[in-house]
């Protein structure tokens, strides 16, 4: 089974601080993992995805993601915080078997301070 | 140009009632999805349309039924609905994988669902 663990489930920044949200999974075949945002009383947008082509990876919105096999990590980064930035953000993963069944983490809710 | 549009936005409804929320994508997707996102924001997938087949079928009370007419629609009804059944609901859907990488899911606005 996959999943993903969300460490902290509110983080608050000041606008134009450094935005780092953290993911851990768990998977026992290479995973492909993304980043979805939640806009208040909206659906999620795709960030951003890793299917194992380079680590680093590069979404909209000016954020980005770094897979490191090594620490089983896939942490969301932005340089410099928006306030446009407040949202709810999930990681999930899903495999390569089978058909796309996406596991999602719980959530961390992004604070930005002006 | 809506992509995925989910009708109703809001319902409000009784204990023991039955209702239905409906999904459209025009995106050409072969594979649909409905996910119930609780208050705690937790997602978590119900079900997966494939061309009309069921693929996925996750732990959900026979109360609720999918149902997809064809590939662009899967509708979503709940019988003798229960206090529990408050949540959002968000339709998805997804092109055709290509070898083994997965493709991104496109979602809907969601359908917020308060049972009294």
């Amino acid at each position: 089974a996959q999943s993903v663990t969300q460490l902290g489930s509110h983080v608050s920044v000041s606008e134009g601080a450094l935005v780092l949200l953290r993911c851990n999974y768990s998977s026992s075949v290479p995973p492909y993992l993304f980043w979805y945002v939640q806009y208040p009383n909206q659906g999620l947008q795709l960030l951003l995805k890793y299917t194992s082509a380079a680590t680093l990876v590069k979404g909209i919105n000016g954020f980005e993601a770094e897979f490191k096999k090594s620490e089983t990590s896939f942490h969301l980064t932005k340089p410099s915080a928006h306030m446009s930035d407040a949202a709810e953000y999930f990681c999930a993963v899903t495999d390569s078997g089978g058909y796309q069944k996406v596991t999602f983490g719980t959530g961390t809710k992004l604070q930005v301070i002006p | 140009d809506t992509a995925v549009s989910q009708t109703p936005k809001y319902l409000v409804t009784q204990m023991g009632n039955d209702k239905s929320i409906k999904c459209e994508q025009n995106l050409g997707h072969d594979t649909m999805y409905w996910y119930k996102q609780d208050s705690k924001k937790f997602l978590k997938i119900m079900f997966s349309y494939n061309n009309k087949e069921l693929i996925i079928n996750e732990t959900v009370p026979n109360r609720f039924s999918p149902k997809s007419p064809d590939k662009a629609h899967l509708n979503l009804h709940i019988n003798s609905l229960e206090l529990g059944d408050s949540a959002v609901y968000f339709c998805a859907s997804s092109p055709p994988r290509t070898g083994e990488r997965p493709d991104t899911q496109y979602f809907g606005p969601g359908t917020r669902l308060t049972v009294l």
